[in-house]
Parts: structure tokens; sequence; C-alpha cells
């Protein structure tokens, strides 16, 4: 099966401008994930989608960062404006799990795209 | 607080030396699940195992080995004999069954070079 798609794989901006990175999940996940991981850390959680709506999204900077999954299926994760410390690897995520899943379903595994490295000058 | 602890930042072992990255997780929850993923050079995360909260038996694949530990909270990860293509930055991950939507909490991550 394909794997989780992201795109551009590299993208550099200076800061104040917008940039703006896309995910398409492997088919049929209905949950879709959006990490930011800073050199040196573990990916850290910014928004989950169940297919088109939020799940979460507490840890998601909604001043400056954005996102939507419209028809439940790609994704689009907007940085507006850019500052220096968002510099990072962007990384999408999938999984099977659907809310309607017994407890029992929650051991699906993320399955990872290769990530955008972000540099904010 | 952190959830999932990996003490060790980077580790170095000369080939075919065995290795182990320690992994202490905390929850409060009762049903959880706990990964490992590895992250080579090139940036991807590729999942490498998971583990249910009732499932304590340790686990081999190949040079691979588990070791699941309820009453330490940990989840160790063990590669025997390792090869430099094991050289990569390794993530302990917890997902609770009591979080909407499957939630994972990720580790700092042990970045692991073996030297040829």
């Amino acid at each position: 099966e394909a794997g989780v798609a992201q795109s551009p794989r590299y993208k550099i901006i200076e800061k104040r401008q917008s940039v703006a990175f896309w995910c398409n999940p492997i088919s049929g996940h209905a949950t879709l994930y959006w990490y930011q991981q800073i050199l040196g850390q573990g990916p850290k959680l910014l928004i989950q989608f169940q297919n088109n709506g939020v799940v979460d999204d507490s840890q998601l900077p909604k001043d400056r960062f954005s996102a939507e999954r419209l028809k439940g299926v790609d994704s689009t994760l907007k940085i507006q404006p850019a500052k220096l410390e968002d510099s990072a690897v962007y990384l999408c995520a999938s999984s099977l799990i659907s809310v309607a899943d017994s407890p029992s379903s929650y051991n699906s595994p993320l399955h990872f795209g290769n990530g955008t490295r972000l540099t904010v000058t | 607080a952190q959830k999932v602890t990996q003490a060790q930042t980077e580790i170095s072992v000369v080939e075919k030396e065995d290795v182990t990255l320690d992994c202490v997780y905390e929850t409060r929850d009762t049903t959880y699940y706990l990964f490992w993923y590895k992250q080579p050079p090139s940036g991807e995360l590729v999942f490498l195992i998971r583990r249910n909260s009732f499932d304590e038996q340790n686990e081999i694949s190949g040079r691979y080995s588990w070791n699941f530990q309820k009453s330490t909270s940990s989840f160790n990860f063990t590669i025997t004999a390792s090869q430099v293509v094991d050289s990569a930055v390794y993530f302990c991950a917890l997902s609770e069954a009591l979080t909407l939507g499957n939630q994972f909490y990720f580790g700092t991550g042990t970045s692991l070079t073996v030297i040829p």
C-alpha cells in the first residue's frame, strides 16, 4: 500500500512569511495527525483530525498556525506569519482508528510520512 | 509531567555489541499501549512494535527484543549483535485508551550510533 505522502520535502522562508504543507494519508485511514519535531526532541502533536473533524488542537498555536482536512482525506497545515522558532520538521501521520471503535482498537500504530523540513531565517 | 522518559540521549556501541534502550512511562490508565519507533537519518518514523498493557510477555523478533515490566513502568528495547544500519534515533511512545482518538505521547528519543 502507498504510504503517507507529504510535500514539500524542504522549505526555506524568511520570518513573517507564510508557508503551507500538504499531507495525503494512507487510503482508508480515518485519523490524521500533524506533529512538529524540533531538532533533538521527540514529535509534539499539533493537531489531530478524525475524518474531517478536529479531535485535539490544544497544542496548536492558533494565532499563527491553521490546519484543515475539508473532505476527510488530505490535509493542509499553514503557518502565517512564521517565526524563527518554527524551524522544525513537520510530520504527518495517519492511523486506522475511528472514534466509534472500541478501546481495543486504540493500539493502531501511527504511520508517518517523510516530513517537511522547514527553515525560517 | 513527561509521560514518556528516555533517559539515554545518545549511545555509541561497536558493531556486534548488544545495546539496550530504556523507556519509562507514566499513566493512570489501566488500558494503554506502548510503541517503539525508529527514525533513520532519512527522517521517516518507522513503526517497530506495539504492546498492550495486558500483555507482559517479552517479545523477540530477529535481533530485536522487548522487555515490558508494568511493576517498574518500563518498556526497554534491546538490539542484539548491532549493525551499522541500526544507527538511528529511537522513540518510545505511549497511547492511552481513555484519551479520545488514540493520542500518542513520544519520548525525547535515544540516538544510537553503531561504529563499524
